[in-house]
């Protein structure tokens, strides 16, 4: 069974970078497309980019400009940047795959203050 | 604005059936690509619920059914109980985004 574990600093300074990753157990990071997803308090989930093994990866528009999702196929981790952070960032932010198969992360709450 | 369209709440009581619908496009549903359906009580993560359409993952009750026709998915819980009460997603992808959708969520209140 794949589980996922989110990590990285619980607060973030605005204008800075916020930076998280995702360590992999029980699978291989050799597979499946590896998501990023945040929910900011009281609203709904939104997708903010992907990234496959080899490094290819796609991000949601909305949010490209300041994304950047990088693996470490030797850790079997993957990570999120997300650059000039505002208080519109402060969201749980969790890693996943979305199909075929499913696996989602606990979450990590940032906070941008 | 979210690309799967879900009503914001829907309601039953106890032992009812209620459906929640989530509408897409040609671009997702329609094309072809799964819908997976969530469940989220308040402050935890989603929990799976539906997978590939209309299969349940090990653990989860035989009332949670989906289905899929056309560019919609529904899910339906059939004999409704008050622990159902939360937040209920869709998700599937996007073939002109090149990435993944999510619903805005439906409240299910019991």
């Amino acid at each position: 069974q794949v589980q996922l574990q989110e990590s990285g600093p619980g607060l973030v300074k605005p204008s800075e970078t916020l930076s998280l990753t995702c360590s992999v157990s029980g699978g291989s990071i050799s597979h499946f497309y590896w998501n990023w997803i945040r929910q900011a308090p009281g609203k709904g989930l939104e997708w903010m980019g992907y990234i496959y093994y080899t490094g290819s990866t796609n991000y949601n528009p909305s949010l490209k400009s300041r994304v950047t999702i990088s693996v470490d196929t030797s850790k079997n981790q993957f990570s999120l940047r997300l650059s000039s952070v505002t208080a519109a960032d402060t969201a749980v932010y969790y890693c996943a795959t979305l199909g075929p198969s499913v696996y989602w992360g606990q979450g990590s709450l940032v906070t941008v203050s | 604005q979210s690309v799967l369209t879900q009503p914001p709440s829907v309601s039953g009581a106890p032992g009812q059936r209620v459906t929640i619908s989530c509408t897409g496009s040609s671009s997702n549903i329609g094309a072809g690509y799964d819908v997976h359906w969530y469940q989220q009580l308040p402050g935890t993560a989603p929990k799976l619920l539906i997978y590939g359409n209309s299969n349940r993952p090990s653990g989860v009750p035989d009332r949670f059914s989906g289905s899929k026709s056309g560019t919609s998915a529904s899910l339906a819980i059939t004999g409704i109980q008050a622990e159902d009460e939360a937040d209920y997603y869709c998700q599937s992808y996007d073939s002109n985004l090149s990435g993944y959708v999510f619903g805005a969520g439906t409240k299910v209140s019991v």
